[in-house]
Protein backbone atom coordinates (compact mmCIF):
# COMPACT_ATOMS: atom_id res chain seq x y z
CA UNK A 1 0.00 0.00 0.00
CA UNK A 2 0.88 3.23 -0.59
CA UNK A 3 1.89 5.36 2.26
CA UNK A 4 2.13 8.87 3.21
CA UNK A 5 2.69 10.36 6.53
CA UNK A 6 2.84 13.56 7.86
CA UNK A 7 4.92 14.11 10.95
CA UNK A 8 2.58 15.77 13.49
CA UNK A 9 -1.50 15.19 13.87
CA UNK A 10 -1.57 18.21 15.87
CA UNK A 11 0.30 21.31 16.36
CA UNK A 12 -0.02 24.59 18.43
CA UNK A 13 2.08 27.68 17.45
CA UNK A 14 2.27 31.15 18.23
CA UNK A 15 2.23 33.96 16.42
CA UNK A 16 5.34 34.82 14.49
CA UNK A 17 6.85 31.25 14.81
CA UNK A 18 8.81 29.41 11.94
CA UNK A 19 6.66 26.03 11.67
CA UNK A 20 8.15 23.37 9.70
CA UNK A 21 5.24 20.33 8.31
CA UNK A 22 6.92 17.37 7.00
CA UNK A 23 5.92 14.64 4.67
CA UNK A 24 7.38 11.26 3.32
CA UNK A 25 6.27 8.99 0.78
CA UNK A 26 6.94 5.45 0.40
CA UNK A 27 6.21 4.82 -3.38
CA UNK A 28 9.13 6.59 -5.23
CA UNK A 29 6.06 9.29 -6.48
CA UNK A 30 7.78 12.22 -9.05
CA UNK A 31 4.73 14.53 -7.74
CA UNK A 32 3.89 15.59 -4.51
CA UNK A 33 1.38 18.40 -2.47
CA UNK A 34 0.57 20.66 -0.01
CA UNK A 35 -3.55 21.60 0.40
CA UNK A 36 -4.90 23.50 3.48
CA UNK A 37 -8.50 22.59 3.93
CA UNK A 38 -10.85 25.01 5.42
CA UNK A 39 -14.89 24.66 6.13
CA UNK A 40 -16.35 25.76 3.33
CA UNK A 41 -13.63 26.02 1.37
CA UNK A 42 -12.87 22.41 0.43
CA UNK A 43 -8.65 21.56 -0.52
CA UNK A 44 -6.48 24.78 -1.70
CA UNK A 45 -3.39 24.21 -3.14
CA UNK A 46 -0.70 26.11 -1.70
CA UNK A 47 2.77 24.24 -3.40
CA UNK A 48 3.46 21.44 -5.80
CA UNK A 49 6.29 19.70 -6.57
CA UNK A 50 7.34 17.52 -9.82
CA UNK A 51 10.97 16.78 -9.13
CA UNK A 52 13.66 17.14 -6.60
CA UNK A 53 14.06 20.67 -6.25
CA UNK A 54 11.57 21.52 -8.48
CA UNK A 55 8.71 23.48 -7.28
CA UNK A 56 5.46 25.60 -8.11
CA UNK A 57 3.18 27.99 -6.78
CA UNK A 58 -0.25 26.41 -6.28
CA UNK A 59 -3.33 28.70 -5.76
CA UNK A 60 -2.57 30.34 -2.22
CA UNK A 61 1.26 30.45 -1.74
CA UNK A 62 1.77 33.83 0.32
CA UNK A 63 2.80 32.99 3.62
CA UNK A 64 4.64 29.40 2.75
CA UNK A 65 7.51 27.76 1.82
CA UNK A 66 8.29 24.67 0.68
CA UNK A 67 11.70 22.22 0.30
CA UNK A 68 12.23 19.10 -1.56
CA UNK A 69 15.65 17.38 -0.88
CA UNK A 70 14.95 14.36 -1.52
CA UNK A 71 12.06 12.24 -3.80
CA UNK A 72 10.24 11.16 -1.01
CA UNK A 73 10.29 13.98 1.44
CA UNK A 74 8.13 17.48 0.85
CA UNK A 75 8.25 19.94 3.78
CA UNK A 76 6.21 22.98 4.01
CA UNK A 77 7.18 25.82 5.95
CA UNK A 78 5.13 29.15 7.60
CA UNK A 79 7.93 31.47 7.91
CA UNK A 80 6.21 33.43 10.33
CA UNK A 81 2.54 31.73 11.45
CA UNK A 82 0.38 33.86 11.39
CA UNK A 83 -3.58 33.03 13.27
CA UNK A 84 -4.99 33.21 9.31
CA UNK A 85 -3.32 30.18 8.62
CA UNK A 86 -4.92 28.04 11.11
CA UNK A 87 -6.36 24.98 9.18
CA UNK A 88 -5.85 21.47 8.43
CA UNK A 89 -2.67 20.51 6.07
CA UNK A 90 -2.56 17.55 3.84
CA UNK A 91 0.36 16.43 1.81
CA UNK A 92 -0.22 14.33 -0.79
CA UNK A 93 1.47 12.28 -3.72
CA UNK A 94 1.19 10.96 -6.90
CA UNK A 95 2.87 9.64 -10.46
CA UNK A 96 2.88 11.92 -13.47
CA UNK A 97 -0.24 12.09 -15.40
CA UNK A 98 -0.64 9.18 -17.78
CA UNK A 99 -3.32 7.92 -20.15
CA UNK A 100 -5.70 5.32 -20.72
CA UNK A 101 -6.94 2.77 -18.18
CA UNK A 102 -4.40 1.43 -15.96
CA UNK A 103 -2.56 4.11 -15.05
CA UNK A 104 -1.86 5.04 -11.53
CA UNK A 105 -2.67 9.02 -11.30
CA UNK A 106 -4.72 9.84 -8.33
CA UNK A 107 -3.37 11.28 -5.65
CA UNK A 108 -2.58 9.40 -2.06
CA UNK A 109 -2.81 11.65 0.90
CA UNK A 110 -1.39 11.84 4.12
CA UNK A 111 -3.67 11.56 7.36
CA UNK A 112 -3.54 15.75 8.16
CA UNK A 113 -1.67 18.15 9.54
CA UNK A 114 -4.55 19.81 12.16
CA UNK A 115 -2.46 23.39 12.99
CA UNK A 116 -3.35 25.92 15.59
CA UNK A 117 -1.74 29.19 15.31
CA UNK A 118 -2.54 31.20 18.52
CA UNK B 1 -9.42 29.42 -14.83
CA UNK B 2 -10.25 25.73 -13.95
CA UNK B 3 -13.52 24.94 -11.58
CA UNK B 4 -15.10 22.01 -10.27
CA UNK B 5 -18.56 22.56 -8.77
CA UNK B 6 -20.53 19.35 -6.66
CA UNK B 7 -24.06 19.22 -6.44
CA UNK B 8 -25.51 19.32 -3.67
CA UNK B 9 -22.79 20.32 -0.95
CA UNK B 10 -25.34 18.91 1.39
CA UNK B 11 -27.32 15.56 1.66
CA UNK B 12 -29.52 14.11 3.82
CA UNK B 13 -30.63 10.66 3.05
CA UNK B 14 -32.68 7.96 4.54
CA UNK B 15 -31.46 4.57 4.84
CA UNK B 16 -32.20 2.47 1.97
CA UNK B 17 -32.56 5.68 -0.20
CA UNK B 18 -31.22 5.87 -3.76
CA UNK B 19 -29.68 9.54 -4.57
CA UNK B 20 -26.83 10.67 -7.00
CA UNK B 21 -24.22 13.41 -6.37
CA UNK B 22 -23.12 15.18 -9.72
CA UNK B 23 -19.51 16.65 -10.36
CA UNK B 24 -18.73 19.63 -12.97
CA UNK B 25 -15.72 21.00 -14.79
CA UNK B 26 -15.06 23.81 -16.60
CA UNK B 27 -12.02 22.43 -18.64
CA UNK B 28 -11.07 19.60 -20.80
CA UNK B 29 -9.69 16.87 -18.61
CA UNK B 30 -9.63 13.13 -19.41
CA UNK B 31 -8.98 11.46 -16.00
CA UNK B 32 -11.28 12.81 -12.52
CA UNK B 33 -10.89 11.20 -8.93
CA UNK B 34 -13.20 10.93 -6.50
CA UNK B 35 -12.61 10.44 -2.72
CA UNK B 36 -14.22 9.92 0.85
CA UNK B 37 -13.26 12.09 3.93
CA UNK B 38 -14.94 10.77 7.17
CA UNK B 39 -14.49 13.41 9.85
CA UNK B 40 -11.05 13.94 11.04
CA UNK B 41 -9.74 11.51 9.09
CA UNK B 42 -8.05 12.00 5.37
CA UNK B 43 -9.11 11.53 1.99
CA UNK B 44 -9.64 8.31 0.69
CA UNK B 45 -9.31 7.30 -2.81
CA UNK B 46 -12.63 5.56 -4.27
CA UNK B 47 -12.60 6.25 -7.99
CA UNK B 48 -10.48 6.92 -10.73
CA UNK B 49 -11.78 7.28 -13.97
CA UNK B 50 -9.38 7.47 -16.89
CA UNK B 51 -11.87 8.68 -20.18
CA UNK B 52 -15.24 8.94 -21.17
CA UNK B 53 -17.41 6.57 -20.88
CA UNK B 54 -15.29 4.95 -17.98
CA UNK B 55 -17.58 3.35 -15.25
CA UNK B 56 -16.78 2.21 -12.08
CA UNK B 57 -18.50 0.34 -9.03
CA UNK B 58 -17.56 0.16 -5.32
CA UNK B 59 -20.22 -1.88 -3.61
CA UNK B 60 -23.31 0.39 -3.54
CA UNK B 61 -21.41 3.49 -4.98
CA UNK B 62 -21.08 4.08 -8.66
CA UNK B 63 -19.39 6.77 -10.57
CA UNK B 64 -19.50 7.71 -14.34
CA UNK B 65 -17.53 10.27 -16.25
CA UNK B 66 -18.70 12.29 -19.46
CA UNK B 67 -16.40 14.12 -20.77
CA UNK B 68 -17.94 15.70 -23.55
CA UNK B 69 -20.53 17.14 -20.71
CA UNK B 70 -17.52 17.41 -18.16
CA UNK B 71 -19.78 15.64 -15.84
CA UNK B 72 -18.94 12.62 -13.03
CA UNK B 73 -21.69 11.16 -11.17
CA UNK B 74 -21.47 9.45 -8.03
CA UNK B 75 -24.71 7.09 -7.59
CA UNK B 76 -25.32 5.69 -4.35
CA UNK B 77 -27.48 2.60 -4.08
CA UNK B 78 -29.86 1.67 -1.19
CA UNK B 79 -27.38 3.91 1.63
CA UNK B 80 -26.26 2.82 5.10
CA UNK B 81 -25.06 4.93 7.24
CA UNK B 82 -21.71 3.64 7.07
CA UNK B 83 -21.81 6.15 3.44
CA UNK B 84 -22.07 9.09 5.88
CA UNK B 85 -18.88 11.22 4.69
CA UNK B 86 -17.93 13.62 2.76
CA UNK B 87 -17.37 13.17 -0.68
CA UNK B 88 -14.86 15.22 -3.19
CA UNK B 89 -14.46 14.80 -6.68
CA UNK B 90 -11.04 16.39 -8.20
CA UNK B 91 -9.69 16.76 -11.86
CA UNK B 92 -6.21 16.31 -13.19
CA UNK B 93 -5.58 19.14 -15.44
CA UNK B 94 -4.10 17.99 -18.69
CA UNK B 95 -0.71 19.29 -19.09
CA UNK B 96 0.11 20.12 -15.65
CA UNK B 97 0.30 18.28 -12.70
CA UNK B 98 -2.29 19.69 -10.32
CA UNK B 99 -5.95 18.51 -9.09
CA UNK B 100 -8.21 20.87 -8.86
CA UNK B 101 -10.88 19.66 -6.05
CA UNK B 102 -14.49 20.41 -5.69
CA UNK B 103 -15.95 21.75 -2.77
CA UNK B 104 -17.57 18.41 -1.48
CA UNK B 105 -20.72 16.95 -0.53
CA UNK B 106 -21.34 16.07 2.87
CA UNK B 107 -23.53 13.36 3.11
CA UNK B 108 -25.26 11.94 6.23
CA UNK B 109 -27.33 8.91 5.96
CA UNK B 110 -30.06 8.59 8.87
CA UNK B 111 -30.64 5.32 10.36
Amino acid sequence: DVKVTQSSRYLVKRTGEKVFLECVQDMDHENMFWYRQDPGLGLRLIYFSYDVKMKEKGDIPEGYSVSREKKERFSLILESASTNQTSMYLCASSFPGGSGEGANTEAFFGQGTRLTVV
Amino acid sequence: ELKVEQNPLFLSMQEGKNYTIYCNYSTTSDRLYWYRQDPGKSLESLFVLLSNGAVKQEGRLMASLDTKARLSTLHITAAVHDLSATYFCAVDTSGTYKYIFGTGTRLKVLA
